[in-house]
């Protein structure tokens, strides 16, 4: 079955630096992937998706990149802030969404 | 969170209790799901439903039903609580299995302590 996961279960960056968030997936019957941040008691929110048919996605400071030759995908946040911190997931979505363990990001000032 | 809305929110419930949680959405999605999240962990997902009627399992279905006999209503029941149900619950629709990430709607969460 589909599994996804993260490298690492944390993140420390200074403010300003930008920050890389890995995500493997087993799975390859993904029709895209997603990325989710979420805070503290509070529920997931959509971050930037990616069809399993491209390669990069940019959005506003995030960009999406995804290695279907390694089945795997990162995250990258420009000029981190301290509102940045949180909890980050990559999903995989077909007819169900699966998601991974999640990095915990902390953004120092 | 607009259009999909979950009752309670918060819940105690004693060992061997039963009670449903609630998952109404108004976007007339056909796709909708229950997940649970606890500490240090990603959303797992318990059972979802592909539409009015239907329902499967997901990967930690034991000890949760499901029923989605409106369309715009996901129940989730647990029939005899356990401690081990003990966590925060996250209801999602979708219009679509292809409908994009953006348009995936989450709750707000419902937090259920069983003692």
């Amino acid at each position: 079955g589909e599994s996804v996961g993260l490298h690492l279960p944390t993140l420390s960056v200074q403010e300003g630096d930008n920050s890389i968030i890995n995500c493997a997936y087993s799975n390859s019957a993904s029709d895209y992937f997603i990325w989710y941040k979420q805070e503290s008691g509070k529920g997931p929110q959509f971050i930037i998706d990616i069809r399993s048919n491209m390669d990069k996605r940019q959005g506003q400071r995030v960009t999406v990149l995804l290695n279907k030759t390694v089945k795997h995908l990162s995250l990258q946040i420009a000029a981190t802030q301290p509102g940045d911190s949180a909890v980050y997931f990559c999903a995989g979505s077909n007819y169900k969404l699966t998601f991974g363990k999640g990095t915990l990001l902390t953004v120092n000032p | 969170n607009a259009g999909v809305t979950q009752t309670p929110k918060f819940r105690v419930l004693k060992t061997g209790q039963s009670m449903t949680l609630l998952c109404a959405q108004d976007m007339n999605h056909e796709y909708m799901y229950w997940y649970r999240q606890d500490p240090g962990m990603g959303l797992r997902l318990i059972h979802y439903s592909v539409g009015e009627g239907t329902t499967a399992k997901g990967e930690v279905p034991d000890g949760y039903n499901v029923s989605r006999l409106k369309k715009q209503n996901f129940l989730l029941g647990l029939e005899s609580a356990a401690p081990s149900q003990t966590s925060v619950y996250f209801c999602a629709s979708r219009e679509s299995r292809t409908a994009s990430g953006n348009t995936i709607y989450f709750g707000e969460g419902s937090w259920l302590t069983v003692v």
